[in-house]
């Protein structure tokens, strides 16, 4: 069975400032992962995604994201923060073993002006 | 191409009451989600149906909760009786045939309240 873990419930940064919002996964097959995020009365929308290939893959916004194979780990960064990137992020699992799509409890990002 | 549908946005019952909500995918997409958010946790799976065949249901409460995707395009979740716990945004998704690599995509959801 696939998990996601999303260690901080809040980041906070000064726009202009890197953001990095942090994402682990457990897979017992390849993982096929994914970045949402979710604004105040919205639906999820989709970022990026890593199925195969170069690690950092580049997203909408302006996001990107690195996959660690040895860490299992998929952060989610943008080098300069704007205060419109408040919002809730999502980071999602699917495991090649495993039809299923698995979220994360989500991570709060605040950027102040 | 239009969005996932959903409806209706906003729905207040009491508990032991039924209620149903309704997706419509976009258009020629095979996989279909059904998800419930309570507030300040991440989308839990309910169901995921590959056209009108259910994939995954492992997370449904079968005793309450019942989803059925007839003809493999729109689909129906219902909630029969409701508990105050139910209180969610219940979100529906769809993805491509292609399945394992493809993204979902979100509709608005349907933000359910119990009292």
């Amino acid at each position: 069975a696939q998990s996601v873990a999303q260690p901080e419930d809040q980041v906070n940064v000064a726009e202009g400032n890197p953001l990095t919002v942090k994402c682990t996964y457990s897979v017992s097959g390849n993982p096929y992962l994914f970045w949402y995020v979710q604004y105040p009365n919205r639906g999820l929308q989709f970022l990026l995604k890593y199925i195969t290939g170069d690690n950092l893959v580049k997203g909408s916004y302006g996001f990107e994201a690195e996959f660690n194979k040895s860490q299992t780990s998929f952060h989610l960064k943008k080098p300069s923060a704007l205060v419109s990137d408040s919002a809730l992020y999502f980071c999602a699992v699917r495991d090649s073993n495993d039809y299923k799509l698995s979220f994360g409890a989500g991570t709060t990002v605040t950027v102040r002006a | 191409e239009a969005g996932v549908a959903q409806s209706p946005r906003y729905k207040i019952i009491e508990k032991r009451q039924s209620v149903a909500f309704w997706c419509n995918p976009i258009s020629g997409h095979a996989t279909l989600y059904w998800y419930q958010q309570i507030l300040g946790q991440g989308p839990k799976l309910l169901i995921q149906f590959q056209n009108n065949g259910v994939v995954d249901d492992s997370q449904l409460p079968k005793d309450r909760f019942s989803a059925e995707r007839l003809k493999g395009v729109d689909s129906t979740l219902k909630i029969q009786p409701a508990k105050l716990e139910d209180s969610a945004v219940y979100l529906c998704a769809s993805s491509p045939e292609t399945g394992m690599n493809t993204e979902a995509f979100f509709g608005q959801g349907t933000r359910l309240t119990v009292v």
